[in-house]
């Protein structure tokens, strides 16, 4: 099993709703992402788990918030957003350095 | 931090052309992916190539560590090879994840 994957594919939500996005992988990897996606840029990393130790960068806002339950999935819970974070959202992981993406979740804000 | 760029951004070919692609680092990098994002937004892994050349298919990879750039080319090109390109820097902190700015690639009939 090579495969990361995300649900839902597509999420159309209100600036007072809460919701989660949700990332899962089978192939023992103990890194995994998130990055956030705007049209026509490259991706931009969220947060890292690493053996379960979360790395922030620091730029993105308190109402996504990441978890980790296991070294098999990876949560985001979103929260009170904003029209401007309307974006795919790309879930990753690695074993090494190699890293292997999902097919990331369109997120709509209304 | 770490300055990437990727040349040429756009680049528009008549099928079965063949193309190269760079990316230029300004610091030297561990490690080095390239990516390919097709139309629906999935990023598909090609290469892992911190230095040396490796080859798939028609898409081979040459990474030069120590001139700090890397290509990618595609030979025999195809309508399904658009997409963008994206070269990065992998790693597991935020500090460390670097992506290139991309290359915007249409293959056309």
């Amino acid at each position: 099993d090579t495969e990361v994957t995300q649900t839902p594919k597509h999420l159309v939500m209100g600036m007072t709703n809460k919701k989660s996005l949700k990332c899962e992988q089978h192939m023992g990897h103990r890194a995994m992402y998130w990055y956030k996606q705007k049209a026509k840029k490259p991706p931009e990393l969220m947060f890292v788990y690493s053996y379960e130790k979360l790395s922030i960068n620091e730029s993105v806002p308190s109402r996504f918030s990441p978890e980790c339950p296991n070294s098999s999935l990876l949560n985001l819970h979103l929260h009170a957003l904003q029209p401007e974070d309307s974006a795919l959202y790309l879930c990753a992981s690695s074993l090494s350095d190699t890293q292997y993406f999902g097919p990331g979740t369109r997120l709509t804000v209304l | 931090g770490i300055q990437v760029e990727q040349s040429p951004p756009d680049l528009i070919l008549q099928e079965g052309a063949n193309s190269t692609l760079r990316c230029n680092f300004s610091d030297s990098v561990n490690n080095l992916q390239w990516f390919h994002q097709n139309p629906w937004g999935q990023l598909i892994n090609l290469f892992y190539i911190p230095s040396g050349t490796k080859q798939n298919g028609r898409l081979s990879a040459t990474t030069v560590a120590t001139e700090r750039y890397s290509l990618l080319y595609i030979s025999s090109s195809q309508t399904t090879d658009s997409g963008v390109y994206f070269c990065a820097q992998p790693g597991t902190s935020y500090d460390k994840v670097i992506f290139g700015p991309g290359t915007s690639l249409s293959v056309i009939p």
